[in-house]
This record gives structure tokens, sequence and C-alpha cells, in this order.
């Protein structure tokens, strides 16, 4: 079964640093990928998806996943941080069931200091 | 569109209890998905619909939880009787449409049971 690992439940990066948060997947078969987006108190919000087209996915909010199959990889970055962009970031994949079957991993939280 | 709708955002319960939470997908989406957040266990799939009709209810924990969806636009998680350990956030997602692949989250339903 797919699934998708995380590295590092906390990121702590200053404001106009560079972000970058790991992950890895594991997959027999070309995986869809995500990262989400969650803010306090609120649902998750999708950021970016990999569906085998471009390899360097671009998302909202200046982010953006470079998909790479030899290192199984995912990662998330942005090239400057934002006070606002202190949230948790999940990264999930499609189970390939035939519907949208996600499974998502634990979660990074990003803090930005000033 | 106002998004994905969840009622009520919060419940405090007594152990033993029915809880019902209830979800509005977004117009037009026809597969709606219910989601377990906690700590410990991370977010889980409960079950997925598709066209009103279960499709995937594999994460469901167990009796104590049930979930219907008797129209396109009208979703409920019951549990009865509840437990501490169901104390969560549970979350609903619609998909649809040109957005076949992109999740739509409510904002949640954070539960207690005391």
């Amino acid at each position: 079964a797919q699934s998708v690992t995380q590295l590092g439940s906390h990121v702590s990066v200053s404001e106009g640093a560079l972000v970058l948060l790991r992950c890895n997947y594991s997959s027999s078969v070309p995986p869809y990928l995500f990262w989400y987006v969650q803010y306090p108190n609120q649902g998750l919000q999708l950021l970016l998806k990999y569906t085998s087209a471009a390899t360097l996915v671009k998302g909202i909010n200046g982010f953006e996943a470079e998909f790479k199959k030899s290192e199984t990889s995912f990662h998330l970055t942005k090239p400057s941080a934002h006070m606002s962009d202190a949230a948790e970031y999940f990264c999930a994949v499609d189970q390939n069931t035939g519907f949208q079957k996600l499974v998502f991993g634990t979660g990074t939280r990003l803090l930005v200091s000033p | 569109d106002a998004g994905v709708i969840q009622s009520p955002r919060h419940e405090v319960t007594e152990m033993g209890q029915e809880v019902t939470l209830r979800c509005k997908p977004i117009s037009g989406h026809n597969s709606l998905f219910w989601y377990r957040q906690t700590m410990m266990r991370g977010l889980e799939l409960l079950i997925y619909f598709n066209n009103n009709v279960p499709i995937d209810d594999s994460g469901m924990p167990e009796d104590r939880f049930s979930a219907k969806m008797p129209n396109a636009s009208f979703s409920t998680l019951k549990i009865q009787p509840s437990e501490p350990r169901d104390s969560a956030v549970y979350f609903c997602a619609s998909i649809g449409g040109r957005s076949y692949n992109e999740q739509f989250f409510g904002p949640g339903t954070r539960l207690t049971v005391l």
C-alpha cells in the first residue's frame, strides 16, 4: 500500500528564509501526491498536487514541490517564508483505489519567527 | 459557494450519549469523505460515499459509528454510544465536477466526550 513519511514534526524558520518541508513516499505504482495546509481551527486546504505531468509543481501562496522518482521524494519549498505561512502541512498519497482515497502523513508544523 | 458546511462546530457530550455530526458538501460534488483527526493517529479516513452510496467504510472504527447520505446535499456521522476515546476533530470533505482530484474540506467539528 502507498504511504508517505514526513520528516520533522516541527520546522522553524525566520521570516524571509527558505522553507523546506520533507515528504517521502512509498508506492508500487506511479503515485498521485498532494500537499495540504491546515491553519489553526480550520480544515485542510490543497496547496498543490502532482498527477504525473510536470515534475515541478507550483501551488498557491508561492509554494512549489518537486517530484523526484529516484529519491521517492516530494519535498515542499518556498523561497521566502512569511509570517502567514505558519500552519501545519500534510503530505498525502492517493491509494490508487479508483477514488481519491488519500493517506496522509503525520504533518509538519511550520513556525515562522520575525 | 459557501464551501463544505459542518455542524456543529463544537460538541461536548457525556460518555454514553448519542452524537450526530452533520455535513453539507459543495453543490455539484458527488463524492464525500468523513475523516477523524487526533494527535495520536493523525488524519484517518472513516468512510467514503460516491453518488450517495457508501463505497468504502473500512476506516469506521467499530459498530458504534455509522454514516448516512440520504441525498446529495447532506450527510451524517453518528456515534452511539459515545466514548471518551472518540474525542477528536471530525472533518467532512467533498470532491467532484472539475475539481475531481481536489478534496475540499469543511471546518471540522471538535467533539469532546467527557
